[in-house]
C-alpha cells in the first residue's frame, strides 16, 4: 500500500514570505497527486492536481504553484505569503481510475 | 458546478445506536463515491468505498448507492464514542474529487 510522506508537520511564516511544501510518496507509481486546502471549520479546496511529471493543473487562480520534478514529489509554493494562506494542507495521491485518494498527514500553516 | 451536500450536523447519538450520515451529489456521470472519517486536527481517512447501487458492508460500516436519487448515506452501527469525528462525502468525476462540507458525529456514553 502506499504512504504519503508531507513535511513539515507545522510551519509558522511571517506575511511575505516564500513557502516551500513538500510531498513524496512510496509504493505507488504514476499516481495522481492533489494538493488541497482545509481552512478552520471548514472543507477540502482542491488547489492543484497532477497526472504525471510536470503536468500540473490548478483549480483556484491564488499566489500558490505547484511543481511535479519527479513522479512521486509534489511541491507546494508560494514567492510572497498572505494572511488568507493560513490553513491546512493535504497532499493526497490516488490511482488512475475510479479509485479514492490517500491523504498524508499534512501541514498545519499559520501566518503572522 | 459540481456540489456534494451533507447534512450539517452535529449529529450526536448514544454508544450503541445507528448512526445515519447522508449526502447528495449534483452531477450524474460522478463515477465513484467515497466516505472518509477525520478525527479532529487529523487529515482524512478513507473508510468506505462504493462504486454500484445498493448496500455495501464492513464490518459496523454499510454504504448506500442511490444512483438514481443522487444519493449516499453511511450507516455506523453499534456506534463507539471512538467513532466521533468529522465524516466527508467525497464523490470522483474525471478523476477529481468533490468533498462536501462534512458531517459531524458525537457518540456519546
Amino acid at each position: 500500500s502506499q504512504t504519503i510522506h508531507q513535511w513539515p508537520a507545522t510551519l509558522v511564516q511571517p506575511v511575505g514570505s516564500p513557502l516551500s511544501l513538500e510531498c513524496t510518496v512510496e509504493g505507488t507509481s504514476n499516481p495522481n497527486l492533489y494538493w488541497y486546502r482545509q481552512a478552520a471549520g471548514r472543507g477540502l479546496q482542491l488547489l492543484f492536481y497532477s497526472v504525471g511529471i510536470g503536468q500540473i493543473s490548478s483549480e483556484v487562480p491564488q499566489n500558490l504553484s505547484a511543481s511535479r520534478p519527479q513522479d512521486r514529489q509534489f511541491i507546494l509554493s508560494s514567492k510572497k505569503l498572505l494572511l488568507s494562506d493560513s490553513g491546512f494542507y493535504l497532499c493526497a495521491s490516488g490511482q488512475k481510475g475510479n479509485q479514492p485518494q490517500h491523504f498524508g498527514d499534512g501541514t498545519r500553516l499559520s501566518i503572522l | 458546478q459540481k456540489e456534494v451536500e451533507q447534512n450539517s450536523g452535529p449529529l450526536s447519538v448514544p454508544e450503541g445506536a445507528i448512526a445515519s450520515l447522508n449526502c447528495t451529489y449534483s452531477d450524474r456521470v460522478s463515477q465513484s463515491f467515497f466516505w472518509y472519517r477525520q478525527y479532529s486536527g487529523k487529515s482524512p481517512e478513507l473508510i468506505m468505498s462504493i462504486y454500484s447501487n445498493g448496500d455495501k458492508e464492513d464490518g459496523r460500516f454499510t454504504a448506500q448507492l442511490n444512483k438514481a436519487s443522487q444519493y449516499v448515506s453511511l450507516l455506523i452501527r453499534d456506534s463507539q464514542p471512538s467513532d466521533s469525528a468529522t465524516y466527508l462525502c467525497a464523490v470522483l468525476s474525471y478523476g477529481k474529487l468533490t468533498f462536501g462540507q462534512g458531517t459531524i458525529l458525537t457518540v456519546h456514553p
